[in-house]
Order: structure tokens, then C-alpha cells, then sequence
């Protein structure tokens, strides 16, 4: 099915362990970005590409890096991983702008 | 900077009843406004945005908001519940004047059906 792919769909980790999230749309667009979701605290941008190129840092960028590989992936990495980022992590693409279109189902991750 | 304030985390209504989620947002200047709905252990779907002109907005499913600059609101409304409406949603607002800028959610909203 064409849309926002995300890998891997659930993740546990070591406090200290690295790991990349992956993401990869079929649509053709130009924006992507990554959010987290917490209990009762909605979704925050953590990293945004406006376009294949370039990055920039949203609300909660600390502890995270991530890479515009092409214009179809767009990957999140934490190379340190803490408790704190214990989350629900969700890639979403659109044409273009800072309004998300298209959601992966995301991925689950648990820091120990 | 705007922001966005969603009331009441759970919302519960009868099978047939009116739903109605409530948005209210702040914004220094002339907002975009949208809802998106979260299916269990799934992504966001854009449920209905608005941008310019009409002040009542259709989405999908049968849902539908007004934007009401007079009370910095954009609820959102469906004139009979079903089941499989049971989800999450969240509001969320962004910068008019630059269609770059990110755009800020609620913190959501639970729906849960009655039968």
C-alpha cells in the first residue's frame, strides 16, 4: 500500500544502546517529520525536513539526530537512549509545508 | 506563538447521539485549523482542515467543524455516533501567514461509544 512506511514496529532497548528509526514514503513528498507521542501530552516534532537536504530542529530535538537520506527516507537516530525517551514514535510526510498529510503507524519503543 | 487547548481528555456519548469534541486555539494572527482522528495502534488521519473561506468545514466519516473567530473556536461535530468513531482526536492549529511554520497539536481527545 502506498504511504509512510515505518521500521522497526516495536523496539526495546538498554539505557546507553543506540538505534535508528526508520522511515520511507511512496508519495512523492517533499516534507517529512518525525514526532513523539506521550500519555495526555498529544504528538511533538522532534525533527523536520522541509525537503531532501535539509533539517530542522522542533520541540523536542534533544538526545536525537536525524538524516534526510533522499527524498523518500527520512531516518531518527538515538545515540544515547534514556528512560525519558521511553514513547511512541511516528514519521509523517506531506507535499510540502509544516502541516503533517500522512502518518506511519509507528513504532513503540521502550528504554529499560 | 499559538497554541491550542482541547477540553476534556474522555468524552463519552451514546451510540446515535451528538458528538461534539471542543477545540479552542490562540493565534496572534488569522489561523489554520485542523482535526485529526487515532485509530487504535495506528497512525493520525487528517479528519478536516480549515484554511480560507467557508467557516464550516467537512471532513470524512460524516464529521464536520466551524471555525468562530468571535470565540477562538473550532469544535467538532457529528449529528450521530457509531461505533467504530470510538478513537482519539486531536486539534491542532499553525501559522497562517507562513506555510512552513509546524503546526501545534492538542493534547487529544477520547472518544468512547456507548451502546
Amino acid at each position: 500500500n502506498a504511504g509512510v512506511t515505518q521500521t522497526p514496529k516495536f523496539q526495546v532497548l538498554k539505557t546507553g544502546q543506540s538505534m535508528t528509526l526508520q522511515c520511507a514514503q511512496d508519495m512523492n513528498h517533499n516534507s517529512m517529520y518525525w514526532y513523539r507521542q506521550d500519555p495526555g501530552m498529544g504528538l511533538r516534532l522532534i525533527y523536520y525536513s522541509a525537503s531532501e537536504g535539509t533539517t530542522d530542529k522542533g520541540e523536542v530535538p534533544n538526545g536525537y539526530n536525524v538524516s534526510r537520506l533522499n527524498k523518500r527516507e527520512f531516518s531518527l537516530r538515538l545515540e544515547s537512549a534514556a528512560p525519558s525517551q521511553t514513547s511512541v514514535y511516528f514519521c509523517a510526510s506531506s507535499v510540502q509545508g509544516g502541516q503533517p498529510q500522512h502518518f506511519g503507524d509507528g513504532t513503540r519503543l521502550s528504554i529499560l | 506563538a499559538q497554541s491550542v487547548t482541547q477540553l476534556g481528555s474522555h468524552v463519552s456519548v451514546s451510540e446515535g447521539a451528538l458528538v461534539l469534541l471542543r477545540c479552542n486555539y490562540s493565534s496572534s494572527v488569522p489561523p489554520y485549523l485542523f482535526w485529526y482522528v487515532q485509530y487504535p495502534n495506528q497512525g493520525l488521519q487528517l479528519l478536516l482542515k480549515y484554511t480560507t473561506g467557508a467557516t464550516l468545514v467537512k471532513g470524512i466519516n460524516g464529521f464536520e467543524a466551524e471555525f468562530k473567530k468571535s470565540e477562538t473556536s473550532f469544535h467538532l461535530t457529528k449529528p450521530s455516533a457509531h461505533m467504530s468513531d470510538a478513537a482519539e482526536y486531536f486539534c491542532a492549529v499553525s501559522d497562517r501567514e507562513n506555510r512552513d511554520d509546524k503546526i501545534i497539536f492538542g493534547k487529544g481527545t477520547r472518544l468512547h461509544i456507548l451502546p
